[in-house]
């Protein structure tokens, strides 16, 4: 099983700072990896996917990088709607299953 | 607009089967190459992936939950279905149906992520 780990756990941050979160998985995922947000009491929301390739509708202050072993999610400047909790997760075909990290929580500072 | 809603039991009992549907809207569950999974979240364990089945009817589970799991779909509902069994407090959780695709091209494979995702149901394992 691979196994993600995203650092750090929580993230205090000002509003309009560049914060960048790490995921890091256990053994290559190649680029099969997705971004989410999550808010308290919604579901998650897809922001990544294929690393670096956000989905519709995201603004472009979001950005993913990295490929293997080692992502990155980037929001350039952070404003008030996107203190959340931010989950990376990979996808492998063999056998096809999910694996999500821990999360990071990013806190307004 | 494609939507998932999720239904079921709240409570269950411990030893008992953990029975909910995924209602889907907006697009055939049998018509389209997409896969559709349970997804489930506990404050101690966070987001953990449960089972997903393939519009053709391919299953695959989390081999951690395998032995206790099933999920199948109903076309003729357009909806799909999680059976956990033998459920302990461990199994309380929130539990979120959701959609994604996954392009494949030989030994290659894209996956776009699980981009429609339903509001999720709260359901407690406790006697």
């Amino acid at each position: 099983e691979i196994v993600m780990t995203q650092s750090p756990a929580t993230l205090s941050v000002s509003p309009g700072e560049r914060v960048t979160l790490s995921c890091r998985a256990s053994q290559s995922v190649t680029d099969n990896l997705a971004w989410y947000q999550q808010k308290p009491g919604q579901s998650p929301r897809l922001l990544i996917h294929g690393a670096s390739t956000r989905a519709t509708g995201i603004p472009a202050r979001f950005s993913g990088r990295g490929s293997g072993t080692e992502f990155t999610l980037t929001i350039s400047r952070l404003q008030s709607e996107d203190f959340a909790v931010y989950y990376c997760q990979q996808y492998t075909s063999r056998p096809p299953g999910l694996t999500f990290g821990g999360g990071t929580k990013v806190v307004i500072k | 607009q494609l939507q998932l809603r999720e239904s079921g039991p709240g409570l269950v009992k411990p030893s008992e089967t953990l029975s909910l549907t995924c209602t889907v809207s907006g697009d055939s569950i049998s018509s389209s190459s997409y896969y559709w999974a349970w997804i489930r979240q506990t404050p101690g364990k966070g987001l953990e992936w449960v089972a997903s089945v393939y519009y053709s009817g391919g299953t695959y589970y989390n081999p951690s939950l395998k032995s206790r799991v099933t999920i199948s779909s109903d076309t003729s509902m357009n909806q799909f279905s999680l059976n956990l069994t033998s459920v302990t407090a461990a199994d309380t959780a929130v539990y979120y149906c959701a959609k994604y695709q996954v392009l494949l091209g030989g030994d290659y494979h894209y996956y776009y992520g699980l981009d429609v995702w339903g509001q999720g149901i709260t359901v407690t394992v406790s006697s």
